[in-house]
């Protein structure tokens, strides 16, 4: 079984709606983090969660929201959707630094497309 | 400000040509982390490797291999003998100590097409 699931994988929506994408992840780490992809931009930050009680906001946290249900699980959410937030969405965890720079591990990507 | 750089934004080869792709960095910072993540056409993000900015030694992985220069602040990314299969987008991104490491800044990824 993958350790960073995203569900959905794939979604079309329409302008106005709410939308929730979920991440969980078994590997135990306390770090998650959403981004999204743009062609040509590459990835790009959007909030990050050292633990539970601690969410921070990335580069580009407007228009979305987060939540932090339990250490495994890392929710994305758009409450008002618009088309300029179509995009590939990831998840990633990485666990405590030891020396520093441990790699962050990827979930399979959600596509969101909004209408 | 922290930034990474991939300027190429597409490399076409033909298979078993050698390939570099070339990285570019900027960062205040004397201690940082460097990486290569590969994104094949299924759409995940596959790290490939992690380099901290004390060790400047060339790393070899089979038909990779990387060349870390700080003195021009590149960290290039070699395949040689280019498959079919390393068709992808390949990002290279950087970590620095202000975020305890733990953010990933990234480049605009560079698509290596590699045709039979």
């Amino acid at each position: 079984d993958a350790d960073v699931t995203q569900t959905p994988r794939n979604r079309i929506t329409k302008t106005g709606k709410r939308i929730m994408l979920e991440c969980s992840q078994t590997k135990g780490h306390d770090r998650m983090y959403w981004y999204r992809q743009d062609p040509g931009l590459g990835l790009r930050l959007i909030y990050y969660s050292f633990d539970v009680k601690d969410i921070n906001k990335g580069e580009i946290s407007d228009g979305y929201s987060v939540s932090r249900q339990a250490q495994a699980k890392f929710s994305l959410s758009l409450e008002s959707a618009i088309p300029n937030q179509t995009a590939l969405y990831f998840c990633a965890t990485s666990g405590e630094p030891g020396t520093g720079g441990d790699e962050q591990f990827f979930g399979p990507g959600t596509r969101l497309t909004v209408l | 400000a922290q930034k990474v750089t991939q300027a190429q934004t597409e490399i076409s080869v033909v298979e078993k040509e050698d390939v570099t792709l070339d990285c570019v960095y900027e960062t205040r910072d004397t201690t940082y982390y460097l990486f290569w993540y590969k994104q094949p056409p299924s759409g995940e993000l596959v790290f490939l490797i992690r380099r901290n900015s004390f060790d400047e030694q060339n790393e070899i992985s089979g038909r990779y291999s990387w060349n870390f220069q700080k003195s021009t602040s590149s960290f290039n990314f070699t395949i040689t003998a280019s498959q079919v299969v390393d068709s992808a987008v390949y990002f290279c991104a950087l970590s620095e100590p202000n975020t305890g490491f733990q953010k990933l800044v990234f480049g605009t990824g560079t698509r290596l097409l590699v045709s039979p």
